[in-house]
């Protein structure tokens, strides 16, 4: 089945950490994105990726890092500048990153950061 | 910048009634969408309109949008348990994806 595989789906760190979340589709998507979910928020942009080899920030990028080195990977660094890291991360993809192209989301990686 | 704005914020029905959620959004758009997230999961795309569209159609799910109002409306007609999830939508102006604004959802509980 072709989809967007998200892991760990819990992940817990402590306060001073940097941590990894990774995302791999089998979709053959070129475009990229991860988002934050809050209690009670809608999603907001960190990072989005349109094509291999480059990425550019969205919304709340600070605190965190990105890289697409495979087309079918875009894995997200949460560093230890994110003040307030704790929250549900979704990555998705669509086949480019015009407009009309829906997304695709993986089931997300919730992080508690302690 | 534009938001969509989801209404009523939490909707409770019984099984075989019609659901309706409203999104108002601020600025001119492109496309609108609406997505379905079940608790803890990812968000499932269900219907995207595009701005010179009245309304579209899928299954038990009918979508309107008003660009002289700027609102949409998604009704879910004989609603079943399993639709019981948060429904999402959302907006572009710009060219791209990534200028996608999501509400904060409506949360749809259907009663068996």
């Amino acid at each position: 089945d072709g989809g967007i595989t998200q892991s760990p789906k819990y992940l817990f760190r402590k306060e001073g950490q940097n941590v990894t979340l990774s995302c791999e589709q089998n979709l053959n998507h070129d475009a990229m994105y991860w988002y934050r979910q809050d209690p009670g928020q809608g999603l907001r942009l960190i990072y989005y990726s349109q094509i291999v080899n480059d990425f550019q920030k969205g919304d709340i990028a600070e605190g965190y890092s990105v890289s697409r080195e495979k087309k079918e990977s875009f894995p997200l660094t949460v560093t230890s500048a994110q003040k307030n890291p704790t929250a549900f991360y979704l990555c998705a993809s669509s086949p480019t990153g015009g407009i009309g192209s829906p997304l695709h989301f993986g089931n997300g990686t919730r992080l508690t950061v302690t | 910048s534009q938001q969509g704005e989801e209404d009523p914020q939490a909707l409770s029905i019984q099984e075989g009634e019609n659901a309706t959620m409203n999104c108002s959004y601020k600025t001119s758009i492109n496309n609108l969408q609406w997505y379905r997230q079940n608790s803890g999961r990812g968000l499932v795309h269900l219907i995207l309109i595009r701005s010179n569209e009245r309304e579209k159609h899928s299954g038990r799910l009918r979508v309107t949008l008003d660009t002289s109002k700027k609102s949409s409306s998604l009704l879910i007609t004989a609603s079943r348990a399993a639709d019981t999830a948060s429904y999402f939508c959302a907006t572009d102006a710009g060219g791209s994806n990534y200028k996608l604004t999501f509400g904060k959802g409506t949360l749809l509980t259907v009663n068996p």
